[in-house]
């Protein structure tokens, strides 16, 4: 049963300290996505990838936040420094890349105090 | 920036009883997807809808697809406990990219 695996599962941290949530995407997907979901917002994209490069980033903001995928089973969300403006629930997603489906991990729960 | 609303934002009812959802938009989308997020987990791809007019059905729950492209409903035949969650839909943003727009949701209660 092929699914996306994302940790920790749960993160607390003060304000000021660096972040990195990390995701593996399911074997053969080669698009990754990233996003944020609060109560106010939605879900909302954060970062896109496809075949490890990143393809838009424009819903991240650009001086705190940073996503790689340093290879085709690793992504990481990087925010430095934290904020608390920054707690909410992240999630990774992938897909094969040949159609609109989505397969989301469990996400992380982040706590900026 | 196409956008979906989804309506209502939030309906608890008694096992048992129908609902209907929906997701609308002033744009049309070549597809819309719907997802279940049950609570402490990521959303769940249930259904893909592609051509206006379209229904699909997923054991107690009926998707349609507008006509014109622009909207769809969620339809939950007597209601069990189990079908609480959040459902969220979602559409394509735009030609050439598998970036996906998603609506706020509507967070059902299914009251045993």
């Amino acid at each position: 049963d092929a699914r996306v695996t994302q940790t920790p599962r749960h993160k607390v941290t003060e304000m000021g300290q660096e972040v990195t949530m990390r995701c593996q995407p399911i074997l053969g997907h080669n698009t990754v996505f990233w996003y944020r979901q609060t109560m106010m917002q939605g879900l909302e994209l954060l970062a896109y990838f496809r075949n490890r490069a990143p393809l838009d980033d424009s819903g991240m903001p650009k001086d705190r936040f940073s996503a790689e995928m340093p290879d085709a089973t690793l992504a990481t969300l990087k925010i430095q420094p934290s904020e608390p403006r920054d707690s909410a629930v992240y999630f990774c997603a992938s897909g094969p890349g040949s159609s609109y489906e989505q397969y989301f991990g469990p996400g992380t729960r982040l706590t900026v105090t | 920036t196409q956008l979906l609303e989804q309506s209502p934002q939030f309906l608890s009812i008694q096992e048992g009883e129908n609902l209907t959802v929906y997701c609308n938009s002033s744009s049309v989308f070549s597809s819309l997807q719907w997802y279940r997020q049950e609570p402490g987990e990521g959303p769940v791809l249930l259904v893909t809808v592609v051509t206006g007019g379209e229904v699909k059905k997923l054991k107690r729950l009926t998707f349609q697809f507008g006509d014109a492209r622009k909207d769809s409903s969620l339809h939950i035949t007597a209601a069990q406990p189990g079908d609480t969650g959040l459902y969220l839909c979602a559409g394509p943003t735009g030609a050439g990219s598998y970036q996906l727009t998603f609506g706020k949701g509507t967070k059902l209660s299914v009251i045993p």
